[in-house]
């Protein structure tokens, strides 16, 4: 079965400074990943989501990017947070024609 | 423009009744929905899906109805319990069960009053 790592589980980061979150997923090959972040009254919303090493396609303009350099690995960085990047981020993983499945997310505090 | 509305951001039901969760959609494209259950500080689990296919779906004390002419889903849950108590959040696909594009709600907070 699928697993997720998602890493950390809490973040407080200064404006201004960088982001790199980390996603790693056992249990399956080439699946399709995702980074997803709910704010507050916002519901999920679909940031980057790539479908396989280096193809990364972005769903909304940020200030946000995203890589997957390996088959089972995808992160999410910034160069320079703002405050409008606090939220819950969340990584998820969908193997060939079955639901994503979810990590247990990042609490990220831009301060 | 929100293609998947979850109009009651909250929702308080007796333990051991029935809640139901309601869902709208605008894209008559979408084939594929499914709910997702969240608690605090966790990521969402998939809880059951339907496909455009049928319009009803069962799993133990959840079920899921689409209604297509009225571009409405429903979950619901029964009998209702505490630990139920969580954010639901709907979900649709344009591509059948595979596809990478889901399109989330906003979320109901379920709470069940013991």
């Amino acid at each position: 079965s699928q697993t997720i790592h998602q890493w950390p589980a809490t973040l407080v980061q200064p404006v201004g400074s960088p982001l790199s979150l980390e996603c790693t997923v056992e249990g399956t090959s080439n699946p399709n990943l995702y980074w997803y972040r709910q704010a507050a009254g916002r519901g999920l919303q679909l940031l980057f989501y790539s479908v396989g090493i280096g193809q990364i396609s972005s769903e909304v303009p940020q200030n946000l990017s995203a890589s997957r350099p390996q088959d089972r690995q995808f992160i999410l960085s910034s160069k320079k947070l703002l405050l409008s990047d606090s939220g819950f981020y969340l990584c998820a993983c969908q193997a060939m024609n079955t639901e994503a499945f979810f990590g247990q997310g990042t609490r990220l505090t831009v301060v | 423009d929100q293609q998947v509305k979850q109009n009651s951001p909250s929702l308080s039901v007796q333990e051991g009744r029935i809640s139901i969760l309601n869902c709208d959609y605008t894209n008559s494209m979408f084939d594929y929905f499914l709910w997702y259950k969240k608690y605090p500080a966790e990521g969402p689990t998939f809880l059951i899906s339907i496909s455009s296919i049928k319009d009803k779906n069962e799993d133990g004390r959840f079920t899921v109805f689409l209604n297509k002419s009225a571009k409405h889903l429903s979950l619901h849950i029964v009998p209702s319990q505490p630990g139920d108590s969580a954010v639901y959040f709907c979900a649709a696909s344009a591509d059948g069960a595979g596809s990478y594009q889901l399109t989330f709600g906003k979320g109901t907070k379920l709470s069940v009053i013991p």
